[in-house]
C-alpha cells in the first residue's frame, strides 16, 4: 500500500469554480503534511503546509482529519493560473509525496 | 539568494556511462534531499543529508551515492547509468528537521540509452 494516496485527476473545472482535492495516508504516525503545487516541467513548490484545526489562505483551504487519515485541499474562485498538478505530501521521520493530482482551469 | 541550483539541466548517458548530478544551496539550510520523479509518479526519496558528513537512504537509494562534505553541496552520484535511471532528479533542502518546508531546484533531466 502507498504511503499517501491521492486521486490522479484529471479535474478540469471552468473558471471560478470550486474544486476539491483529497489525499490519504496510510501511516498514522504521520506527523507532518503539506500540499505543493507542480507547473509542468518545473520544480514542486509550496503552496500550504496542513495543521490539525485546518488553515486557510486566500482561496485555498487546507484541511487534516487523522481519525479518517486523509487531507483536503479546497480553491475557491478558480483561477487560469491554479491549473497545475498539486502533490499531497506527509510523513514523519520521511516524506513521502502523492503522485499529484492534475487541474486545469479552462476560460 | 540563489535558493537550490543544480546541474546540468539535462543529459544524455549511454548505459553504463557514470555522472555527478550537482547540487548547491546557499541558504544554510542543514538538511538536504535527492528525490528523483518518474512520469505520472510522485517524488520518491533517494538520499538524504542532516548535515555536513552525514548522509543515509531513502526509499530508492540503489544505484546512487552521496556524499555531504560541506553544508552548501550535495552531489549525487550515479556509478554505471541504466535506463532505469532515466528520469527528473530533483534536489531539496530544509532548515531544521525533516519535517520543516522543502525548497526544490529547477531538476536535472536524465535520460539513459
Amino acid at each position: 500500500r502507498k504511503e499517501v494516496e491521492q486521486d490522479p485527476g484529471p479535474f478540469n473545472v471552468p473558471e471560478g469554480a470550486t474544486v476539491a482535492f483529497n489525499c490519504t495516508y496510510s501511516n498514522s504516525a504521520s506527523q507532518s503534511f503539506f500540499w505543493y503545487r507542480q507547473d509542468c516541467r518545473k520544480e514542486p513548490k509550496l503552496l500550504m503546509s496542513v495543521y490539525s484545526s485546518g488553515n486557510e489562505d486566500g482561496r485555498f483551504t487546507a484541511q487534516l482529519n487523522r481519525a479518517s487519515q486523509y487531507i483536503s485541499l479546497l480553491i475557491r474562485d478558480s483561477k487560469l493560473s491554479d491549473s497545475a498538478t498539486y502533490l499531497c505530501v506527509g510523513g514523519g521521520n520521511q516524506f513521502y509525496f502523492g503522485t499529484g493530482t492534475s487541474l486545469t482551469v479552462i476560460p | 539568494n540563489a535558493g537550490v541550483t543544480q546541474t546540468p539541466k539535462f543529459r544524455i548517458l549511454k548505459i553504463g556511462q557514470s555522472m555527478t548530478l550537482q547540487c548547491t544551496q546557499d541558504m544554510n539550510h542543514n538538511y538536504m534531499y535527492w528525490y528523483r520523479q518518474d512520469p505520472g509518479m510522485g517524488l520518491k526519496l533517494i538520499y538524504y543529508s542532516v548535515g555536513a558528513g552525514i548522509t543515509d537512504k531513502g526509499e530508492v537509494p540503489n544505484g546512487y551515492n552521496v556524499s555531504r562534505s560541506t553544508t552548501e553541496d550535495f552531489p549525487l552520484r550515479l556509478e554505471l547509468a541504466a535506463p532505469s535511471q532515466t528520469s527528473v532528479y530533483f534536489c531539496a533542502s530544509s532548515y531544521r528537521v525533516r519535517e520543516e518546508t522543502q525548497y526544490f531546484g529547477p531538476g536535472t533531466r536524465l535520460l539513459v540509452l
